[in-house]
């Protein structure tokens, strides 16, 4: 069965610092692959995604992630953070066939120190 | 706009009251996808549809969930003798059935029983 684990649930940063924010995953193929931002209360915005091609990908709000197949690994990047990145972030995975159902990680959130 | 919206934003309910939310996709989508987040977690799929049958149902859902899309547009959810464990963010999803299959979120309703 497919799984996705985020291993740190709680991730501090000062505001100008890089950040990575882990993401493995567990499925057989290459999988869909897609990184989420969530503040409070509020919906799921798509940050970046990963179907086939070129590993390393570029998203919003100067996010990047590398998708690496032998550590089914799916890592996200920022090169200096800013206080409006404080947020709960999620990485997904989806199989591309039948269901296209999204399992999500248990999320990290992100503390910004000004 | 014509992204995923999603009816109420927000309920509150006495346990043992039933509710029903509804969730328009993007209109030319015929897949739907209903999702469940608790407090501190990430979304667990719930079911989907492919235009108005029901092709998959989540463990997750009880026998007293059910959903519905009648004619394969807009799609409801409704909960049954609510339960205070039934309190989360409902998400829905939406997307092409070609492709990614890349799914659209709505921004989800909140519910809290009582």
């Amino acid at each position: 069965a497919q799984s996705v684990t985020q291993p740190d649930i709680h991730i501090t940063v000062s505001e100008g610092a890089s950040l990575e924010l882990r993401c493995n995953y567990s499925y057989g193929a290459t999988p869909y692959l897609f990184w989420y931002v969530q503040s409070p209360g509020q919906g799921l915005q798509l940050l970046l995604k990963y179907f086939s091609g070129d590993t390393l990908v570029q998203g919003i709000k100067g996010f990047e992630a590398e998708f690496k197949r032998s550590q089914s690994s799916f890592n996200l990047r920022k090169p200096s953070v800013h206080w409006s990145d404080a947020a709960e972030y999620f990485c997904a995975v989806a199989r591309g066939s039948g269901t296209y159902k999204y399992i999500f990680g248990t999320g990290t959130r992100l503390k910004v120190l000004a | 706009d014509t992204g995923v919206s999603q009816d109420p934003r927000h309920k509150i309910t006495k346990r043992g009251q039933n509710v029903t939310f509804r969730c328009d996709p993007i209109s030319e989508h015929n897949r739907l996808y209903w999702y469940r987040q608790t407090l501190g977690q990430g979304p667990e799929f719930l079911t989907y549809f492919q235009n108005e049958a029901q092709l998959e149902k989540s463990r997750l859902l009880s026998d007293r969930f059910s959903a519905e899309r009648p004619k394969g547009s807009f799609s409801t959810l409704e909960i049954q003798r609510t339960e205070q464990g039934d309190s989360a963010m409902y998400l829905c999803a939406s997307s092409l059935d070609r492709g990614q299959h890349e799914q659209f979120f709505g921004p989800g309703t909140r519910l809290t029983v009582l």
